[in-house]
């Protein structure tokens, strides 16, 4: 069964836009963690911003904003202010299980490309 | 402070040969990750080293696969009579060991098989 579905295969947003990027995760159990991380096409992986289960207010870093929605099990990345250099593939990925060492479970990404 | 590094950066090899792939980690991350990132199967757990601990080596896609940390440091991949199949970027990351502690990745390992 899929953990981590994103559900935009692509977006497109125009320059100094927001964008809202989708994820839902799929887990039973209560202790997790949520992250998005940004793939340019140079193909590192640029962690942005994470999420505990237990954090009771969105996480937030700079222009990076995570709406998640506990019960609805989702965790949204939003982007405020689009910049041309957003444009990259976003990763949601999950880490679950008590141990704080747990692999992560990716979802298929989304790319962005952002219009000038 | 430098970040995950890994060597080569690109490897192209011929179908049956043995190839190794470099990690070194973060200074002071006890956790070690190895990702596999090939078109078609997005990003895939491989192995995971923690400390002293035994590896998780759950993600291991064939016995052909094997992976070893030496030191607590650098960890070396190791895929021996490589398929084509093979062919993708490998992906290593570290993190500290507290809870739900952030894994930063290294630029990767582009592996070709021909």
């Amino acid at each position: 069964a899929q953990k981590i579905t994103q559900t935009q295969p692509g977006m497109f947003v125009q320059e100094k836009e927001a964008v809202t990027l989708d994820c839902t995760y799929d887990t039973s159990d209560q202790s997790y963690g949520l992250f998005w991380y940004k793939q340019p096409s140079s193909g590192e992986m640029i962690f942005l911003i994470y999420q505990g289960s237990y954090d009771e207010q969105n996480a937030t870093e700079g222009r990076y904003s995570l709406n998640f929605q506990k019960a609805r099990k989702s965790a949204n990345l939003v982007i405020s202010a689009s910049q041309l250099g957003d444009s990259a593939m976003y990763f949601c990925a999950m880490r679950e299980g008590r141990s704080a060492g747990d692999k992560l479970v990716f979802g298929a990404g989304t790319i962005l490309r952002v219009k000038s | 402070g430098a970040g995950v590094s890994q060597s080569p950066s690109n490897k192209v090899t011929e179908k049956g040969k043995d190839v190794e792939l470099r990690c070194d980690p973060i200074s002071g991350h006890t956790a070690l990750y190895w990702y596999r990132q090939s078109l078609g199967q997005g990003l895939e757990f491989l192995i995971y080293f923690q400390g002293n601990s035994a590896p998780d080596k759950s993600g291991l896609p064939s016995d052909r696969f094997s992976a070893e940390r030496t030191g607590g440091s650098v960890s070396t991949l190791t895929i021996q009579r490589t398929q084509q199949e093979d062919s993708a970027v490998y992906l290593c990351a570290s993190s500290r060991i507290v809870k739900q502690e952030t894994q930063y990745f290294g630029p990767g390992t582009r592996l070709l098989v021909l």
